[in-house]
């Protein structure tokens, strides 16, 4: 069966534009997680989806970054107007259920680069 | 509030030698605990992890870790490594019912012949 998928798996963009990141979970699986892996900050949570609603967004670290789920299946990230403190691996990840008895398998990742 | 610290960020080893990797994690409450490794442009995998029961724990490829909660620990071991343990290992805490992890900042573990 397949893995987490990302995409795109690289991604450089000119300060100022939008990107969307998307994550294909494993099927079936109903909870979803974005990090960010940076030099800076290292891995860092970004946002928890439970099914299409997200009750955990504390990890968003601006107004610019937002996310969506629909059909319970695929994410996107979406950072507006990206600045070059956005570049990072942003990492996906999905479990059958949340909680720690239920394996979070993660993806390969999108390496954005902000120039 | 958690933290998770992992005290050494680069640990070169020997092919064959033992290798121990040590995290600490500070909590006010229950924790459940992981490792984590990760290859070159590759995700995260998932190694092992405490949730309760033995404070022994033990993982694929041959890792284990124990947990001590007197000294707030949960140090990763093997006892023989190979070339191909070269990567990323992350520990990493997770205290509310979400699953969200919180992750230290990584030990490099470099595997030489």
């Amino acid at each position: 069966g397949a893995g987490v998928s990302q995409s795109p798996s690289n991604k450089v963009t000119e300060k100022g534009k939008d990107v969307e990141l998307r994550c294909d979970p494993i099927s079936g699986h109903t909870a979803l997680y974005w990090y960010r892996q940076s030099l800076g900050q290292g891995l860092e949570f970004l946002i928890y989806f439970q099914g299409n609603s997200a009750p955990d967004k504390s990890g968003l670290p601006s107004d610019r970054f937002s996310a969506e789920r629909t059909g319970g299946s695929v994410s996107t990230l979406t950072i507006q107007r990206t600045q070059q403190e956005d570049s990072a691996v942003y990492l996906c990840a999905s479990s059958l259920f949340a909680g720690g008895f239920s394996e979070q398998y993660f993806g390969p990742g999108t390496r954005l680069t902000v120039t | 509030a958690q933290s998770v610290t992992q005290l050494d960020s680069q640990v070169p080893v020997f092919e064959e030698a033992p290798v121990e990797l040590r995290c600490n994690y500070s909590s006010s409450v229950s924790v459940y605990l992981f490792w984590y490794v990760q290859y070159p442009n590759q995700g995260l995998q998932l190694l092992l992890k405490y949730l309760s029961g033995s404070t022994l724990v033990k993982g694929i490829n041959g890792f284990e870790a124990e947990f001590n909660k007197s000294q707030t620990s949960f140090h990763l071991r093997k006892p023989s490594v190979h070339i191909s343990d070269t990567a990323e290992y992350f520990c990493a805490v997770q205290t509310d019912s979400w699953g969200k992890l919180q992750f230290g900042a990584g030990t490099q573990v470099v595997v030489t012949p």
